[in-house]
């Protein structure tokens, strides 16, 4: 099974600024890499797919990057709607696993 | 419009049976497969398996192994409804399930969740 390591586990961020995000796979998944955000009490939304398609309609702002193990998430500028809680994902191998999640919160 | 509906939450004893829905809509439910996610209270999210109804004959079901024996999935291809089911809840089955169509093994749409409590 391939894990995903997410870091770091929370970020304390204001709104504007720039987030990274971080997940590291324990072996190559290409470019089949995901991301995905939930905010509490709803399901998760598909952000990105393979590893830098933005998914329909998810702002620009969100961009991924990466290939192999070690896949990015940046958020440009930080609204106030997308201080939540984000997993990645990888489709490389069976079974589909997720990152233990990154939360970010306003600081 | 692409729907998932889920089933309604529930409250089970330890031991007994359950089965949770998910009805797909606004797509060819046949033609995607639909994966199961648990999310256990303030933790992250895990993929339990999927399952492929098709045009025609059985449906290709997939378990991840950590899951295999512990559910059962299934589906109504004639009411466009994913099923996930338990012969035996335990305590540590206490979880939000979530069912999503994949596109290419991605979740791009999700249903609502159906909270699962399982206690004495």
């Amino acid at each position: 099974e391939i894990v995903l390591t997410q870091s770091p586990a929370t970020l304390s961020l204001s709104p504007g600024e720039r987030a990274t995000l971080s997940c590291r796979a324990s072996q190559s998944v290409s470019n089949y890499l995901g991301w995905y955000q939930q905010k509490p009490g709803q399901a998760p939304r598909l952000l990105i797919y393979d590893a830098s398609n933005r998914a329909t309609g998810i702002p620009a702002r969100f961009s991924g990057g990466g290939s192999g193990t070690d896949f990015t998430l940046t958020i440009s500028s930080l609204e106030p709607e997308d201080f939540a809680v984000y997993y990645c994902q990888q489709r490389g191998n069976w079974p589909l696993t997720f990152g233990g999640g990154t939360k970010v919160e306003i600081k | 419009e692409v729907q998932l509906v889920q089933s309604g939450a529930e409250v089970k004893k330890p031991g007994e049976s359950l089965k949770i829905s998910c009805k797909g809509s606004g797509y060819s439910f046949t033609t995607y497969w639909i994966g199961w996610a648990r999310q256990m209270p303030g933790k992250g999210l895990e993929w339990m398996g999927m399952i492929y109804p098709g045009d025609s004959g059985d449906s290709d079901i997939r378990y991840n192994p950590s899951f295999q024996g512990q559910v059962s999935i299934s589906a109504d291809k004639s009411i466009s409804t994913a099923y996930l089911q338990w012969s035996t809840l335990k305590a540590s089955d206490t979880a939000i399930y979530y069912c999503a169509r994949l596109k290419v093994n991605w979740g791009d749409y999700w249903g609502q969740g159906t909270l699962v409590t399982v206690s004495s």
